[in-house]
């Protein structure tokens, strides 16, 4: 069976810093990774996704992930974080096939922004 | 396109009451999916239709049932509600295999079971 790790709850840091938010799976296949972002009483919006190719990958608001197979993760990561970035991000892994796309989401984690 | 469209966005329910939450997505998607969102567990699989007229068990499954009449719309229904079952409840939907991208997902349904 498929899991997501995200090790850390809560992490804060302060706006300008940069950020790295940790993921790791477990998923006998090439999986299909996703990192979400939901705030406060929103809907989940995709910051970016891997399926193939290149290992890193680029998304909105200037994120970032890179897939590294022989470690099973893929952290998120931006150079400069903006207030607006707080929020609760989730990590994903799914896969196509008999999987029929469905999702296993990490805990979360909760990035908190200091000014 | 209004994407995925979830159907109330706020219930209170009293313990043993019922009730159904629609979902309506307008992408033609053939997989949707309700998941259930609780605070430190991300959120879980409860049931996913694979098309129309047909429906599977998730990850957490007991005390809901799905139907999915219409490729369009993917309803849960409660039928005893219980408070363990209160959480936010998303809904997703996405295209098969071969075509796949990422799921969509509604704006959640806040459930609280009183």
């Amino acid at each position: 069976a498929q899991s997501v790790t995200q090790p850390d709850i809560h992490i804060t840091v302060s706006e300008g810093a940069s950020l790295e938010l940790r993921c790791n799976y477990s998923y006998g296949a090439t999986p299909y990774l996703f990192w979400y972002v939901q705030s406060p009483g929103q809907g989940l919006q995709l910051l970016l996704k891997y399926f193939s190719g290149d290992t890193l990958v680029q998304g909105i608001k200037g994120f970032e992930a890179e897939f590294k197979r022989s470690q099973s993760s893929f952290n998120l990561r931006k150079p400069s974080v903006h207030w607006s970035d707080a929020a609760e991000y989730f990590c994903a892994v799914g896969a196509g096939g008999t999987s029929y796309g469905k999702l296993t989401f990490g805990q979360g984690t909760i990035l908190t922004v200091h000014p | 396109n209004a994407g995925v469209t979830q159907t109330p966005k706020f219930r209170v329910l009293k313990t043993g009451q019922s009730m159904t939450l629609l979902c309506a997505q307008d992408m033609n998607h053939e997989y949707m999916y309700w998941y259930r969102q609780d605070p430190g567990m991300g959120l879980r699989l409860i049931h996913y239709s694979v098309g129309e007229g047909t429906t599977a068990k998730g990850e957490v499954p007991d005390g809901y049932n799905v139907s999915r009449l219409k490729k369009q719309n993917f309803l849960l229904g409660l039928e005893s509600a219980a408070p363990s079952q209160t959480s936010v409840y998303f809904c997703a939907s996405t295209r098969p295999a071969g075509w796949y991208t990422e799921a969509f997902f509604g704006q959640g349904t806040r459930l609280t079971v009183v």
